[in-house]
C-alpha cells in the first residue's frame, strides 16, 4: 500500500534560521496536504497542493509539490518560536482516505 | 461555524472494558474520519464514514468499530481494551466529496488511558 515518509523526524532550529522538511510517497499522489500540530493541540490544515510542480507560499512558509507528484517539501524561513510543533504531510491513497507521514517535530532555540 | 467537537476529552479505563467515543462534525460536513495518535506511531487511520456508510477502513483489529448517524455525528467503539490502546483518538470531518474536498478539520481529541 501507499506509504508517505517524512524526513527528518526531528528538527532543532536556531531562531532566525531556515529549514526544510521533506515528504516522499511510494506512489503518485493526486494531491498532498500539510498540517501543523502544536504541542498539546490537534492537527490544523495548512495547505493542499494539487498540480505537478506547484509552489504555494504562506508568509514565511513555502510549500512545493514535486514534478512527479511523489514528493513535497515545506520550507520555513527565519524560524520563529511560533513555528514550534509537528508538521505532517498527508496524501490520499484514494479519494476518501488520507495517509499521514510520521511528522517532523520542530523545536526552536531562542 | 462551530468546530469539530469530541466527547469525552479524557477517559480512563481498565483492560477488558469497552469504550465509546463521540464526534460531532462541522455543520454540513458529511465525512467523519477517525485516527489514533501515539508518540511512536504518528497518526494512524482507523476508518472513515460518509452518509452513514463506512467507506474506508485502516488496519486495526475488529475490536475497533464505528458508526455514523443520519445527522453525521459519529461514534467509535473499542471493545476488550488493551494497554496498547492508550492513545489520543482524533476525529476529523470534511466535506467528503472527493479528492479536492477532503481537507480534514480535526477535533481536540479524546485522550484514552488504559490501566
Amino acid at each position: 500500500g501507499q506509504q508517505v515518509m517524512q524526513i527528518p523526524q526531528y528538527q532543532h532550529v536556531q531562531e532566525g534560521e531556515d529549514f526544510t522538511t521533506y515528504c516522499n510517497s511510494s506512489t503518485t499522489l493526486s494531491n498532498i496536504q500539510w498540517y501543523k500540530q502544536r504541542p498539546g493541540g490537534h492537527p490544523v490544515f495548512l495547505i493542499q497542493l494539487v498540480k505537478s510542480g506547484e509552489v504555494k507560499k504562506q508568509k514565511r512558509l513555502t510549500f512545493q509539490f514535486g514534478e512527479a507528484k511523489k514528493n513535497s517539501s515545506l520550507h520555513i524561513t527565519a524560524t520563529q518560536t511560533t513555528d514550534v510543533g509537528t508538521y505532517f504531510c498527508a496524501g490520499p491513497p484514494n479519494d476518501y482516505k488520507l495517509s499521514f507521514g510520521a511528522g517532523t517535530t520542530v523545536t526552536v532555540r531562542a | 461555524k462551530a468546530g469539530v467537537t469530541q466527547t469525552p476529552r479524557y477517559l480512563i479505563k481498565t483492560r477488558g472494558q469497552q469504550v465509546t467515543l463521540s464526534c460531532s462534525p462541522i455543520s454540513g460536513h458529511r465525512s467523519v474520519s477517525w485516527y489514533q495518535q501515539t508518540p511512536g506511531q504518528g497518526l494512524q487511520f482507523l476508518f472513515e464514514y460518509f452518509s452513514e456508510t463506512q467507506r474506508n477502513k485502516g488496519n486495526f483489529p475488529g475490536r475497533f468499530s464505528g458508526r455514523q448517524f443520519s445527522n453525521s455525528r459519529s461514534e467509535m467503539n473499542v471493545s476488550t481494551l488493551e494497554l496498547g490502546d492508550s492513545a489520543l483518538y482524533l476525529c476529523a470531518s470534511s466535506l467528503g466529496g472527493g479528492t479536492n474536498d477532503n481537507e480534514q478539520f480535526f477535533g481536540p481529541g479524546t485522550r484514552l488511558t488504559v490501566l
